[in-house]
């Protein structure tokens, strides 16, 4: 019974390409949150939804959209996609904003 | 925006030692997690601590708001517990900041 799921684990992809991240829980929460962790650990939150509304918007390129069909669900598409955002993407959730939160077990995403 | 330090940022334990991370943080917070990254990347909310003393099994941790540090406290190290240590805190702005982490490796 996974808490926090995504999909793929894995996405390797050229230069340019456009890719879709999934992600489910199902454990009822309101806030659902992404994370990009770099080649050094260091984890730093992206976006943030309450409630299927947008509530945190980090400074990050306008090729990063995320969308929130429902409570459960939060997805993240990248356009025109670089090297730099080679790095491991997590998405989290808490029943409540400010809350404990919860990590799905990440996407390695590889630019080539 | 809040600074998060973590020390010390590498710890080498013999199995069955005890150890003590700190957090220490710039400014007041409504939010403070800790969590384990394992060695396959999961990440574990160990726990939500934005002030006082909690403990769950061989770990404990305790938070002093007024003099912003928390610590974590792992009692009895077992391999397992090897991995990433991170400290997270909000200040009223939803965004969780995290530290660097401490990374942990238990030896048998």
């Amino acid at each position: 019974d996974t808490a926090v799921s995504q999909t793929p684990k894995y996405l390797v992809t050229q230069m340019g390409n456009d890719k879709s991240i999934k992600c489910e829980q199902n454990l009822g929460h309101d806030t659902m949150y992404w994370y990009k962790q770099d080649s050094k650990k260091f984890l730093k939150i992206m976006f943030s939804y309450n409630n299927k509304e947008l509530i945190i918007n980090e400074t990050v390129p306008n090729r990063f959209s995320p969308k929130s069909p429902d409570k459960a669900h939060l997805n993240l598409h990248i356009n025109s996609l670089e090297l730099g955002d080679s790095a491991v993407y997590f998405c989290a959730s808490s029943r409540v904003t400010s809350y404990e939160q919860y990590f799905g077990p990440g996407t390695r995403l590889t630019v080539t | 925006g809040i600074q998060v330090e973590q020390s010390p940022p590498d710890l080498i334990l013999q199995e069955g030692a005890n150890s003590t991370l700190r957090c220490n943080f710039s400014d007041s917070v409504n939010n403070l997690q800790w969590f384990h990254q394992n060695p396959w990347g999961q990440l574990i909310n160990l726990f939500y601590i934005p002030s006082g003393t909690k403990q769950n099994g061989r770990l404990s941790a305790t938070t002093v708001a007024t003099e912003r540090y928390s610590l974590l406290y792992i009692s009895s190290s077992q391999t397992t517990d090897s991995g990433v240590y991170f400290c997270a805190v909000e200040r009223n702005d939803y965004k969780l900041s995290f530290g660097a982490g401490t990374t942990v490796t238990v030896r048998a």
